[in-house]
């Protein structure tokens, strides 16, 4: 079955750490993107890639680092720069930019 | 930041009824989205409307797009239970910038 897969599901992060977001998809999209959303607000755009071996800043990106090395991976690292890092994180993909995105099912990350 | 904002932010029926969503955005657009998230889940995408459609179903989904208002509602007919969620109206702007709503919060009582 094609599907795009996030984990781990849940992830806690200490002070001063870097973590790394999985986004795994085989629906051989081109474009993905990563997200952020907040308890009761709207999504925000983090970084997207539209083609292997380049990516975007989004609305957010500053604290956050992303790789495109395979047209299949997408990770994504919150660093320590990123001071509220608290969040549901949503990664998605698409054949081209502005249509029709497939959601993994998010990881929750939380500061402890 | 936003393009899309829905309106209500909050709306509670009883199963059976129809549910009636509303999203109004600033830019041009190629194409308007709404998709659905259950708590705590990825979002999922419903239905598509382009901008040179007015109207488009889906099931019981009907989208209503408006370019002059640049306005679109969705309507979910015969509400059940399970339709409970938030549904987020998403803009493909003309620069291929998408961007999603806030959500409305939509409470289905059995």
């Amino acid at each position: 079955d094609g599907g795009i897969t996030q984990s781990p599901k849940y992830l806690f992060r200490k002070e001063g750490q870097n973590v790394t977001l999985s986004c795994e998809q085989n629906l051989n999209h081109d474009a993905m993107y990563w997200y952020r959303q907040d308890p009761g607000q709207g999504l925000r755009l983090i970084y997207y890639s539209q083609i292997v071996n380049d990516f975007q800043k989004g609305d957010i990106a500053e604290g956050y680092s992303v790789s495109r090395e395979k047209k299949e991976s997408f990770p994504l690292t919150v660093t320590s720069a990123q001071k509220n890092p608290t969040a549901f994180y949503l990664c998605a993909s698409s054949f081209y930019r502005g249509y029709g995105y497939t959601f993994g099912s998010g990881t929750r990350l939380t500061v402890v | 930041s936003q393009q899309g904002e829905e309106d209500p932010q909050a709306l509670s029926i009883q199963e059976g009824e129809n549910a009636t969503m509303n999203c109004s955005y600033k830019t041009s657009i190629n194409n308007l989205q709404w998709y659905r998230q259950n708590s705590g889940r990825g979002l999922v995408h419903l239905i598509l409307i382009r901008s040179n459609e007015r109207e488009k179903h889906s099931g019981r989904l009907r989208v209503t797009l408006d370019t002059s208002k640049k306005s679109s509602s969705l309507l979910i007919t015969a509400s059940r239970a399970a339709d409970t969620a938030s549904y987020f109206c998403a803009t493909d702007a003309e620069n291929n910038d998408m961007r999603f709503g806030a959500g409305t919060r939509l409470t289905v009582k059995p």
